[in-house]
C-alpha cells in the first residue's frame, strides 16, 4: 500500500472551510485514496473515498490531483465537532484476503476554534 | 440497527489473566476486524476475517487469538495479559461485493488495562 504524508496538526475557524492536505506520491492505479476521521475516544467514521475524480457527499469533498499524488479533504464549514483527528489512507479496492484492510498513519489533528 | 457493538466497555485486567472481547455486527457484514490504538497512534491491524470461517494475522498478532464464531460475532482472546496490551480496542465490519470499495464501521472500543 502507498504510504501517506499528513501535517500533525492544523487550526481552523469555526464556520471557515478546512482544507485538509495529503501526500500520496508513490499511489498505484488500482489505489483508491480514503479519509476517516476519529473524535476523541470514539471509533474512526468514515468520510469520503475516491479513485481519480472530484468527490463530494455530505460531509464533505475530495480534491485529488490529477497525477493522483496528492488530496485535499475540504470540510466547507467547519463546526465545533469537527474537531478530530483525520486520517488520509490509500489502498486497493476489491475484495478477498488483505484487501480490505486499512492502514493507518498517526493523522491530522483538526483543532476548530471559534 | 445498532451497526457493531463492543462488550466490554471497560476492562481492568492483572497480568496473566485471560479475557475476552466480544465484538457483533447487524449489518450482514462480511469482513470483520480488529485493532489496537496506543496513546498518541494510528490504529493496528490485529487479526481480521474476510469472511465467515476464515481469519488471519494482521499487523501485531502476537499474544492475541481470535474466532469468527458466525457471520455477526468475533471475539478477541488475550490469553495470558501483560502490560504492553493496555490498549484500546476496535472491532470494525466491511461488506465484501464484487470488486467495488466499501468502507468499515467501526465499534465504540474497548478500553482495557492490564497492571
Amino acid at each position: 500500500d502507498a504510504k501517506t504524508t499528513q501535517p500533525p496538526s492544523m487550526d481552523c475557524a469555526e464556520g471557515r472551510a478546512a482544507n485538509l492536505p495529503c501526500n500520496h506520491s508513490t499511489i498505484s492505479g488500482n489505489e483508491y485514496v480514503y479519509w476517516y476521521r476519529q473524535i476523541h475516544s470514539q471509533g474512526p467514521q468514515y468520510i469520503i473515498h475516491g479513485l481519480k475524480n472530484n468527490e463530494t457527499n455530505e460531509m464533505a469533498s475530495l480534491i485529488i490531483t490529477e497525477d493522483r499524488k496528492s488530496s485535499t479533504l475540504i470540510l466547507p464549514h467547519a463546526t465545533l465537532r469537527d474537531t478530530a483527528v483525520y486520517y488520509c489512507i490509500v489502498r486497493v479496492a476489491g475484495y478477498g484476503g488483505s484487501q480490505g484492510n486499512l492502514i493507518f498513519g498517526k493523522g491530522t489533528k483538526l483543532s476548530v476554534k471559534p | 440497527n445498532a451497526g457493531v457493538t463492543q462488550t466490554p466497555k471497560f476492562q481492568v485486567l492483572k497480568t496473566g489473566q485471560s479475557m475476552t472481547l466480544q465484538c457483533a455486527q447487524d449489518m450482514n457484514h462480511n469482513s470483520m476486524y480488529w485493532y489496537r490504538q496506543d496513546p498518541g497512534m494510528g490504529l493496528r491491524l490485529i487479526y481480521y476475517s474476510a469472511s465467515e470461517g476464515t481469519t488471519d494475522k494482521g499487523e501485531v498478532p502476537n499474544g492475541y487469538n481470535v474466532s469468527r464464531l458466525n457471520k455477526r460475532e468475533f471475539s478477541l482472546r488475550l490469553e495470558s495479559a501483560a502490560p504492553s496490551q493496555t490498549s484500546v480496542y476496535f472491532c470494525a465490519s466491511r461488506v465484501q461485493q464484487g470488486g467495488s470499495s466499501y468502507e468499515q464501521y467501526f465499534g465504540p472500543g474497548t478500553r482495557l488495562t492490564v497492571t
